[in-house]
């Protein structure tokens, strides 16, 4: 069975600087990951995928994650982070058919100024 | 502007009471699913349809039920069986296999 584990429940972190999220997951088969955002009472949001192709992707908003196989993560990362960013991150996987998600937990960002 | 649309956005359910949670999407996607979250839970699959006139249970369907009569609507009711309801449900969907999921704003359902 496919699972997702996000090792930090919150991040705390000061504006302009980089943070880490980390998102390991478990899967015996070829994996789809994606990485979502969800800000106070609302829906989630697509920030990133990864379907194949280059390990490293790219969201328009300074969001970056790298694909690792050999290690099954799929860290989200940004350089320098706004007070915008402050909201609830969360990991998802799936190994494709119709698209059944298996979501890890979840990560808060706190951006502080 | 395409999107998927849930009302209402708060509702209140009395005990013994069933209520029904309304999604509607019009980005013509195939496969729709409902999940409930819960405070450092994530989100938990309820159920899916991948298709009109047919759905299956996802990992808590236990006091839950469904329907797709269209594509663009799967309504989710929360029964009676439903001991614990109060949560934040939210409705997404997905064009096909591989794709990602779009979801709504969600519903807060509460207990009176």
């Amino acid at each position: 069975a496919q699972s997702v584990t996000q090792l930090d429940s919150q991040v705390p972190v000061f504006e302009e600087a980089p943070v880490e999220l980390r998102c390991n997951y478990s899967s015996s088969v070829s994996v789809y990951l994606f990485w979502y955002v969800q800000y106070p009472n609302q829906g989630l949001q697509l920030l990133l995928k990864y379907l194949s192709g280059s390990t490293l992707v790219e969201s328009i908003n300074g969001f970056e994650a790298e694909f690792n196989k050999s290690q099954t993560s799929f860290h989200l990362r940004k350089p320098s982070v706004h007070i915008s960013d402050t909201a609830e991150y969360f990991c998802a996987v799936t190994s494709g058919g119709y698209n059944k998600l298996i979501f890890g937990a979840g990560t808060r960002l706190a951006v502080h100024p | 502007d395409g999107g998927i649309t849930q009302s209402p956005k708060y509702l209140f359910r009395k005990e013994g009471q069933n209520v029904t949670l309304s999604c509607e999407q019009n980005l013509n996607h195939d496969a729709m699913y409902w999940y409930r979250q819960d405070p450092g839970q994530g989100l938990r699959l309820i159920y899916y349809s991948q298709i009109v006139n047919d759905f299956q249970k996802g990992d808590i369907a236990e006091g839950y039920s469904v329907s797709r009569e269209k594509k663009e609507s799967f309504p989710l009711t929360v029964t009676s069986a439903q001991k614990n309801p109060t949560a934040f449900y939210l409705c997404a969907s997905s064009p096909g296999p591989g794709e990602p999921q779009h979801f709504g704003d969600g519903t807060r359902l509460s207990i009176l």
